[in-house]
């Protein structure tokens, strides 16, 4: 059971914007900043943001993060099939001397 | 260019031990917290284990503490894993990673199997 809580799935079809949710508490993401990852099938994650919101150079601006309170969303516009893939937040958490925490993954389904 | 290359995976047997290591080129090694991840078959990401750029502070997954050491050789440019009390629930496909808490770049990953 990991400790953020995303959706396991989620489906859009070309063009459509779709988000993704991501629940914690205040331990991580109440305290410190989120991130974003995006892992193609059989490939290691890529980074897609960084403290919230940021944009790491390359990523497209289809691509935005945002966060509130102790929880945080990945948005995807203009959805591409090249999109078909698992997303993953992360955060700090100050708990039990300081750990990296992660959700469980979103599989994204261009439809 | 960045990289990270992982090496060390394998087969071995329950209460056995291993050793990964990550060559990172393209960047100051030594200026950056590196760490480990690991992904167990068809399941999602795992932070395992995070060390300091010169390796003063080190933090550990439940999971893993006590039975893995993490530890870095900066003038090989070089994080390594100790792994030792190997059980199965440690299979999983292990990645060094970039960073602290955020990681922009990942190694391609060594696959860990423990099995008799």
């Amino acid at each position: 059971q990991s400790v953020l809580t995303q959706p396991p799935s989620a489906s859009g079809t070309p063009g459509q914007r779709v988000t993704i949710s991501c629940s914690g508490s205040s331990s991580n993401i109440g305290s410190n900043t989120v991130t974003w990852y995006q892992q193609l099938p059989g490939t290691a994650p890529k980074l897609l943001i960084y403290s919230n919101d940021q944009r790491p150079s390359g990523v497209p601006d289809r691509f935005s993060g945002s966060k509130s309170g102790t929880s945080a969303s990945l948005a995807i516009s203009g959805l591409q099939s090249e999109d078909e893939a698992d997303y993953y937040c992360s955060a700090w958490d100050d708990s039990l001397n300081g750990r990296v925490v992660f959700g469980g993954g979103t599989k994204l389904t261009v439809l | 260019e960045v990289q990270l290359l992982d090496s060390g995976g394998g087969l071995v047997q329950p209460g056995g031990s291993l050793r990964l290591s990550c060559v990172g080129s393209g960047f100051t090694f030594s200026s950056y917290a590196m760490s480990w991840v690991r992904q167990a078959p068809g399941k999602g990401l795992e932070w395992v284990s995070g060390i300091t750029g010169s390796g003063g502070i080190t933090n550990y997954g439940d999971s893993v503490k006590g039975r893995f050491t993490i530890s870095r050789d900066n003038s090989k440019n070089t994080l390594y894993l100790q792994m030792n009390s190997l059980r199965a629930e440690d299979t999983a496909i292990y990645y060094c990673a970039k960073g602290r808490t955020s990681y922009d770049y990942w190694g391609q990953g060594t696959l860990v199997t423990v099995s008799s």
